[in-house]
């Protein structure tokens, strides 16, 4: 089967650190992509991996274990447009499918 | 700015009437999806276009139809809607580059109302 399991909800303070993880079960697994999605707008791509290890990208960061099946997302010196959801989404080899999990949604108090 | 675009933002129907909601893109991608976001759900992929070939998912309803007449446009084409369809509809674009995932571009979404 394909499943996309992540936290419901995360609450963190801005200007703080605050890591989003993902777990997956994917048939013909080819990477794994994190979106954010502000309310009520389109997903927006944030970071593509397809091989272990840590991807750094300005204050966003992501990993992937690909023998754990998990991949985390990381945000530092949080703002307050940061409050979104994160959606990790797995791809599949052999077509352009790409199965999304519900999100986890984040807020940023002051 | 190369972009996907969908009309209108907004779209309230009445129940049984049919609808159809528009995408396009000036991106000159091949592959264009139709997903169905409820609150607080994931995007659940409708099909998706590679060119002209079309690919439903096993579970989207037959009530859900989609067009693609050319490179830049897509429609989504809900025959008869129901109370449940009410959601957000989002359109996106991927580009084949052979290998690796593909990211996807999505539109802004089409909010749809039934009453």
């Amino acid at each position: 089967g394909q499943n996309i399991d992540q936290p419901t909800e995360m609450t963190a303070t801005e200007g703080a650190i605050v890591q989003i993880n993902c777990t997956y079960q994917t048939s013909g697994f080819n990477g794994l992509f994190w979106y954010q999605q502000h309310a009520g707008e389109a997903p927006t791509f944030l970071s593509y991996n397809v091989l272990d290890g840590l991807e750094e990208k300005g204050r966003f960061s992501s990993f992937l274990s690909r023998s754990k099946g998990y991949s985390y997302l990381l945000l530092k010196e949080l703002q307050m447009k940061d409050s979104a959801s994160y959606l990790c989404a797995g791809a599949n080899t052999g077509g352009f499918k790409t199965i999304f999990g519900a999100g986890t949604r984040l807020f940023v108090k002051a | 700015d190369a972009m996907v675009i969908q009309n209108p933002r907004y779209q309230v129907t009445q129940f049984g009437k049919p609808v159809t909601l528009s995408c396009s893109q000036t991106l000159n991608h091949n592959v264009m999806y139709w997903y169905q976001q409820k609150s607080s759900q994931a995007p659940k992929l409708l099909f998706h276009y590679y060119d002209k070939d079309f690919n439903n998912e096993a579970d989207t309803p037959d009530n859900f139809q989609s067009r693609r007449p050319n490179t830049s446009f897509c429609f989504l084409d809900i025959r008869s809607p129901g109370l449940g369809d009410a959601a957000m509809y989002l359109c996106a674009t991927s580009r084949v580059s052979g290998g690796a995932g593909e990211t996807q571009y999505f539109g802004p979404g089409t909010r749809l109302l039934v009453l």
